[in-house]
């Protein structure tokens, strides 16, 4: 069974720019987080979809946004980058309850894009 | 606000010791407790979970411990080998109203096996 896959991997843009990720999640997994890892603040939570809608959302200005498609893939957005959002993009996808499995809530993650802003 | 904890930040051991990896967390309403590998400019790997009801889980060489009450939880690696070298995170999953998920994580611990 594939995994989270994640595209681009890694993505230099300029400062004022905007970008655009997209996650995969496996296969039957319906719901997608997507998370910001940087030296100094570590892992934090940016978004959660479930059913192509936003379940939760961190505490993220809103450049940045996100959305689900149909078949589960997702995208992030960033609008008008800056040099501190230089961060390893992470993107998880997990199943619900009642959706048969055991481990039901288990955040399974991608390899992440990395994100230069210059 | 829950804050999770790891201690140590670093630790440098050699090939064949078991170790303990510690994780504290402040708000013990949480969903389940997961356990992940970050090998350096890589993704997580899910190494285990632990639902809130359970105490500890086990895989191969890992065992990992959960003490809700206490908000506390432990990551035991027996005979540790060069291989495990990494940063090891732990996350708690708080699941909020609207079934909103969220795991929060902590600072991780990074790990260097000595050969």
């Amino acid at each position: 069974k594939a995994g989270v896959t994640q595209t681009p991997r890694y993505l230099i843009k300029t400062r004022g720019q905007q970008v655009t990720l997209s996650c995969s999640p496996i296969s039957g997994h319906r719901s997608v987080s997507w998370y910001q890892q940087t030296p100094g603040q570590g892992l934090q939570f940016l978004f959660e979809y479930f059913s192509e809608t936003q379940r939760n959302k961190g505490n993220f200005p809103g450049r940045f946004s996100g959305r689900q498609f149909s078949n589960s893939r997702s995208e992030m957005n960033v609008s008008t980058l800056e040099l501190g959002d230089s961060a390893l993009y992470l993107c998880a996808s997990s199943t619900k309850p009642g959706q048969g499995l055991r481990s039901y809530n288990e955040q399974f993650f991608g390899p992440g894009t990395r994100l230069t802003v210059l | 606000k829950q804050e999770v904890t790891q201690i140590p930040a670093a630790l440098s051991v050699p090939e064949g010791e078991n170790l303990v990896l510690n994780c504290s967390f402040t708000d013990s309403a949480i969903y389940n407790l997961q356990w992940f590998r970050q090998d350096p400019g890589k993704g997580l790997t899910s190494l285990l979970l632990i639902q809130s009801s359970q105490r500890e889980q086990t895989s191969g060489r890992l065992n990992a411990s959960l003490d809700k009450s206490s908000g506390r939880s432990t990551l035991y690696i027996a005979a540790s080998q060069p291989g495990d070298s990494a940063t090891y995170l732990c996350a708690v999953l708080i699941i909020s109203s609207g079934s909103a998920r969220q795991l929060t994580f902590g600072s991780g611990t990074q790990l260097t096996v000595l050969p």
